[in-house]
């Protein structure tokens, strides 16, 4: 099976710009996981999105949002970039949710300048 | 306190010894308990789920559960080179989401 995939893996955007990341989970997975790390404040929950509804949400502003499409994929935005929101953006599958393994993509680097 | 707490190291240990990395969680109510590797510059591989009190094996790694003290930690046994990298404690809070712990940076010494 082929793994989780994100795209694009690397993109420079400046502040104010708005960005789109996208997710494809392994086949068969229905719940995608957003997650953001930064060096210091590590691995933080984004979202969680099962069968195109969002189950759970981060402590993000409203500037984070997400979506996901009837195939399981999933997309985040993030509008009115910072600096602060340099960081590798993580996506994460699983087959279902509760204490699913969750399965991670390669990660999406953005910087902001 | 924070929800899952990480000795975040460095941990230096020398070729062929056991390296022991340690987390606790806040939550008593959790149920699912992962470890995951991540190698710099690379997303998070998971080494081992665990469920149940008690200890879990595969292979070098076995993960320990105590849920009574709220403790679940990984030993690697014969260390090589390449686990050099950082571990990740994840623990999931009432079943909503999975919280990550800071890390732990491990280096084997040839």
């Amino acid at each position: 099976k082929a793994g989780v995939t994100q795209t694009p893996r690397y993109l420079i955007k400046t502040r104010g710009q708005q960005v789109t990341l996208s997710c494809s989970p392994i086949s068969g997975h229905r719940s995608v996981s957003w997650y953001q790390q930064t060096p210091g404040q590590g691995l933080q929950f984004l979202f969680e999105y099962f069968s195109e509804t969002q189950r759970n949400k981060g402590n993000f502003p409203g500037r984070f949002s997400g979506r996901q499409f009837s195939n399981s994929r999933s997309e985040m935005n993030v509008s009115t970039l910072e600096l602060g929101d340099s960081a590798l953006y993580l996506c994460a599958s699983s087959p279902g949710v509760g204490k699913e393994t969750q399965y991670f993509g390669p990660g999406t680097r953005l910087l902001v300048l | 306190q924070k929800e899952v707490e990480q000795n975040s190291g460095p941990l230096s240990v020398p070729e062929g010894a056991i390296a022991s990395l340690n987390c606790t969680y806040s939550d008593r109510g959790s149920q699912s308990f992962f470890w995951y590797r991540q190698y710099s510059g690379k997303s998070p591989e998971l080494i081992m789920s665990i469920y149940s009190n008690g200890d879990k094996e595969d292979g070098r790694f076995t993960a320990q559960l105590n849920k009574a003290s709220q403790y679940v930690s990984l030993l690697i046994r014969d260390s090589q080179p390449s686990d050099s990298a950082t571990y990740l404690c994840a623990v999931y809070q009432g079943a909503q989401k999975l919280v990550f712990g800071q890390g732990t940076r491990l280096t084997i010494n040839p």
